[in-house]
């Protein structure tokens, strides 16, 4: 079972909602990620965390609002958000955020934007 | 430029055969680090194994096991006896050290399906 547990497993939403998807690690890891995932491909990085700092944005639009409220959670605020959003978001985590660092993924939250 | 190519699209079996999933990487680093996930259709992308690019020792666990060839930038994994619990998109991954660290930018390949059939 993974240690990194992401709420909700599917949110479905409308462009004009406000919704946020949470994640939650207690492996004392100090970097946590979000990747976005489309159909088929693989998954892509959008944020880095390390030590509840904001450390890599990967060009990620600001409708995507990431925020880190201790070293244990993690959230991802979505707003205006358009369909081609819609994607499987996996959160992920790291005793560090350097590489050699074995990166572990939750179950991903399935959104769809309707 | 780091790349990582999986050529195999999709690989289908039937239980019981023994499969290899083919990964090959690219990388101008020496220090470098590989990775074999598993992403079953629930969507979880699981933890398989890492390998240290100064470390080219094989391993063996249980039913899974990974040939990593620095010579020709390869790190295989191959399923023994397959089941149809194996059946998922097996993604391979490359971590530079670079500069400072790569924070997070695991290149990932595009992934091959396998499908293991009763």
């Amino acid at each position: 079972d993974t240690e990194v547990t992401q709420t909700p497993k599917h949110l479905v939403m409308g462009m004009t909602n406000k919704k946020s998807l949470k994640c939650e690690q207690h492996m004392g890891h100090r970097a946590m990620y979000w990747y976005k995932q489309k159909a088929k491909k693989p998954p892509e990085l959008m944020f880095v965390y390390s030590y509840e700092k904001l450390s890599i944005n990967e060009s990620v639009p600001s409708r995507f609002s990431p925020e880190c409220p201790n070293s244990s959670l993690l959230n991802l605020h979505l707003h205006a958000l358009q369909p081609e959003d819609s994607a499987l978001y996996l959160c992920a985590s790291s005793l560090r955020a350097s590489s050699g660092n074995t990166i572990y993924f939750g179950e991903g939250s399935w959104l769809t934007v309707v | 430029a780091q790349k990582v190519t999986q050529a195999q699209t999709e690989i289908s079996v039937v239980e019981k055969e023994d499969v290899t999933l083919d990964c090959v990487y690219e990388t101008r680093d020496t220090t470098y680090y590989l990775f074999w996930y598993k992403q079953p259709p629930s969507g979880e992308l699981v933890f398989l194994i890492r390998r240290n690019s100064f470390d080219e020792q094989n391993e063996i666990s249980g039913r899974y096991s990974w040939n990593f060839q620095k010579s020709t930038s390869s790190f295989n994994f191959t399923i023994t006896a397959s089941q149809v619990v194996d059946s998922a998109v097996y993604f391979c991954a490359l971590s530079e050290a670079g500069y400072g660290g790569s924070q997070g930018n695991l290149i990932f390949g595009k992934g091959t399906k396998l499908s293991v059939k009763p």
